[in-house]
């Protein structure tokens, strides 16, 4: 089956400590997407990737960080330098003929 | 910047009654309006692109429609099972993706 994975579903960490939240595809997608989804509004784009070996900061980036050696992985770092990084945390791909993306089923970071 | 404005924010309805979801957007040329469905603890689970005014979807109990300013989510005789939170997005220009804060439907048996 295709579709977009992410591991684990949820993450326990203690302050000061760098987690790396694991996003896999196998959906030949070029595009991969982080989002991050708090009570109350909207998804909220901390990085973007339209293909391997590039990527761009969305509109929350400071306090994480991406990688994208491979086409179906695009794994995100959240650091001790993200104020606030309780989140539910969403990646989503998209492939290169439409402008719908696919989303998987999210982690749930609790920082404490 | 595009923009995109979900109403209302939340929606209690009886099994059987019909009603709408909006989403008002501005965006500099129009990609796609997209509809997501999201149920609690999930991933947003992609319904539709709607890419020009006047364009209709359809599946199931809901359909979507598509103006100049704004798109409608019409849910036709809902069920307890439609109930979650429906998700809008635009991509215009810029390429990137902006959401509204979504509408949650709850669905009374």
């Amino acid at each position: 089956d295709g579709g977009i994975t992410q591991s684990p579903k949820y993450l326990f960490r203690k302050e000061g400590q760098n987690v790396t939240l694991s996003c896999e595809q196998n959906l030949n997608h070029d595009a991969m997407y982080w989002y991050r989804q708090d009570p109350g509004q909207g998804l909220r784009l901390i990085y973007y990737s339209q293909i391997v070996n590039d990527f761009q900061k969305g509109d929350i980036a400071e306090g994480y960080s991406v990688s994208r050696e491979k086409k179906e992985s695009f794994p995100l770092t959240v650091t001790s330098a993200q104020k606030n990084p309780t989140a539910f945390y969403l990646c989503a791909s998209r492939n290169g003929q439409s402008w719908e993306q696919y989303f998987g089923p999210g982690t749930r970071l609790t920082v404490t | 910047e595009d923009q995109v404005t979900q109403s209302p924010e939340a929606l209690r309805l009886q099994e059987g009654e019909s009603s709408s979801l909006n989403c008002s957007y501005t965006v500099s040329g129009l990609r796609g309006l997209f509809w997501y469905r999201q149920d609690p603890g999930k991933g947003p689970e992609f319904l539709f692109t709607l890419y020009s005014a006047g364009e209709e979807k359809e599946k199931e109990r809901l359909k979507a429609t598509l103006t100049k300013k704004e798109s409608f989510l019409h849910i036709t005789a809902p069920k307890p099972e439609d109930s979650a939170t429906y998700l809008c997005a635009v991509t215009g220009g810029s390429y990137i993706p902006t959401f509204g804060r979504g509408t949650s439907l709850i669905v009374h048996p």
